[in-house]
């Protein structure tokens, strides 16, 4: 099956700091992927739609200049948390599809501390 | 608005005993039907998909789920569950207007298994 990989899988940063989140499809290229966050014990909520060539698509209630999403290539997608506070402390998961595919990859996750 | 409802927060069953997990939905079209499974601190692997077709749908691991358009339910079941099923549930609609791949999740549920 398809692979899709997230770097890093943890990760801890200061207050205040930026940190980068990568999402690679491996063996296939993704022409859109999607960015999901979620809390200890609870489920998954969509943040925002990454489409390769053109600007994200946010959900309601998420602060785009916050949570920055880059979809420079067919394989790679980013999201850097921007001034992160303690209160982004989160697992954040990417998933990608191929094009025309109707499956989604998820990623490992990333474990996101501030501190 | 499309939603996914996953009655049960946790479940404990004895290994050797028959599961279901119990999934509604709310959507006004003919939805597309995951059900995902994740290990503490993993990504998401998929355990089924339902499209079309036959309602009974079978998946990895020795699951199905069975889609009943009247009841607006997608059960995962399992006919004997083992200690290594122990993990975290999650049913999902994928909404056709952003693709097949932008997934609403339920809310969870955590499986645990007496040995």
């Amino acid at each position: 099956g398809a692979v899709v990989s997230q770097h890093p899988s943890r990760v801890i940063c200061k207050s205040g700091t930026s940190v980068k989140i990568e999402c690679r499809s491996l063996d296939f290229q993704a022409t859109t992927m999607f960015w999901y966050r979620q809390f200890p014990k609870q489920s998954l909520m969509l943040m925002a739609t990454s489409n390769e060539g053109s600007k994200a698509t946010y959900e309601q209630g998420v602060e785009k200049d916050k949570f920055l999403i880059n979809h420079a290539s067919l394989t790679l997608s980013t999201l850097t948390v921007t001034s992160a506070h303690p209160e982004d402390s989160s697992f954040y998961i990417c998933s990608a599809s191929q094009t025309g595919g109707s499956e989604a990859f998820f990623g490992q996750g990333t474990r996101l501390t501030v501190v | 608005a499309q939603s996914v409802t996953q009655p049960d927060i946790h479940i404990t069953v004895s290994e050797g005993a028959s599961l279901e997990l119990r999934c509604n939905y709310s959507y006004g079209a003919t939805p597309y039907l995951f059900w995902y499974v994740q290990s503490p601190g993993q990504g998401l692997q998929l355990l089924l998909k339902y499209f079309s077709g036959d309602t009974l749908v079978q998946g990895i691991k020795g699951f199905e789920a069975e889609f009943k358009r009247s009841q607006s339910s997608f059960n995962l079941r399992k006919p004997s569950v083992h200690w290594s099923d122990a993990a975290e549930y999650f049913c999902a609609v994928a909404l056709t207007s952003g693709g097949y791949n932008k997934l609403i999740f339920g809310a969870g549920t955590r499986l645990a298994v007496h040995p």
